[in-house]
């Protein structure tokens, strides 16, 4: 059984950077792409960023100054930083699984996603 | 990009059908068939529940149905049983600079 579990701080200053973990099990982060997604109070989702496993990233446009994605291919997990955060990066951030069918097709879906983690940015 | 739009809320008594409705542009819905749909328990994970417009993952239930017309998706859940009762939200490919764009979510409820 696949699961992801997102960790970190919980609490962020302004102007600091948010550093956040996804530790992957039942599969390896080497098989698949991986994104990071987040939701702020009141919104809808806001997709982040992602990594495939051949290692190339791709940001959001409105991110991507601010933001990189990395793996840790000995530990399995997958890792987000964001720098300069204001309080309008507040938010639950999720990781999660990029599609791929056991045809080979890569799908533009997320099929396994953790439960996310609050990332409060206050002073 | 600006988000996907639902309605907030849809309900349905048991063994009915309901309809979730996700509407974009041109740019997102209406540009690609590639819209994905999940279900998302209060304090579970999220589930993948079709993507690609239609298609249901391994092992997601044949009451679950969708389709696109224009810039409009939507998502049928026929026979709605009191597990259904959850969160739907839907998700487009946005293009080149967005990549994925969501809706804000439609909360159903079970009667």
């Amino acid at each position: 059984q696949v699961q992801l579990q997102e960790s970190g701080p919980g609490l962020v200053k302004p102007s600091e950077t948010l550093s956040l973990n996804c530790i992957i099990s039942g599969a390896s982060i080497n098989s698949y792409y991986w994104s990071w997604m987040r939701q702020s109070p009141g919104k809808a989702l806001e997709w982040i960023g992602y990594m495939f496993h051949s290692g190339n990233t791709k940001y959001s446009a409105s991110l991507k100054s601010r933001v990189s994605i990395s793996v840790d291919t000995s530990n399995n997990q997958l890792s987000l930083k964001l720098n300069s955060v204001t309080a309008a990066d507040t938010a639950v951030y999720y990781c999660a699984r990029g599609y791929y069918d056991s045809s080979g097709y890569w799908g533009y879906a997320f099929d396994i996603w953790g439960q996310g983690t609050m990332v409060t940015v206050s002073s | 990009q600006s988000a996907l739009t639902q309605p907030a809320s849809v309900s349905g008594s048991p063994g009915q059908s309901i309809t979730i409705s996700c509407t974009g542009t041109s740019s997102d819905v209406g540009g690609y068939d590639l819209v994905s749909w999940y279900q998302h328990h209060s304090g579970k994970s999220t589930k993948l529940i079709i993507y690609d417009v239609t298609k249901r993952p391994s092992g997601v239930s044949n009451r679950f149905s969708a389709f696109k017309s224009g810039n409009t998706a939507s998502l049928t859940i026929s026979g709605v049983k009191t597990e259904d009762e959850a969160d739907y939200f839907c998700c487009s490919y946005g293009g080149s600079d967005t990549l994925w764009v969501f809706g804000g979510g439609t909360k159903l409820t079970v009667l």
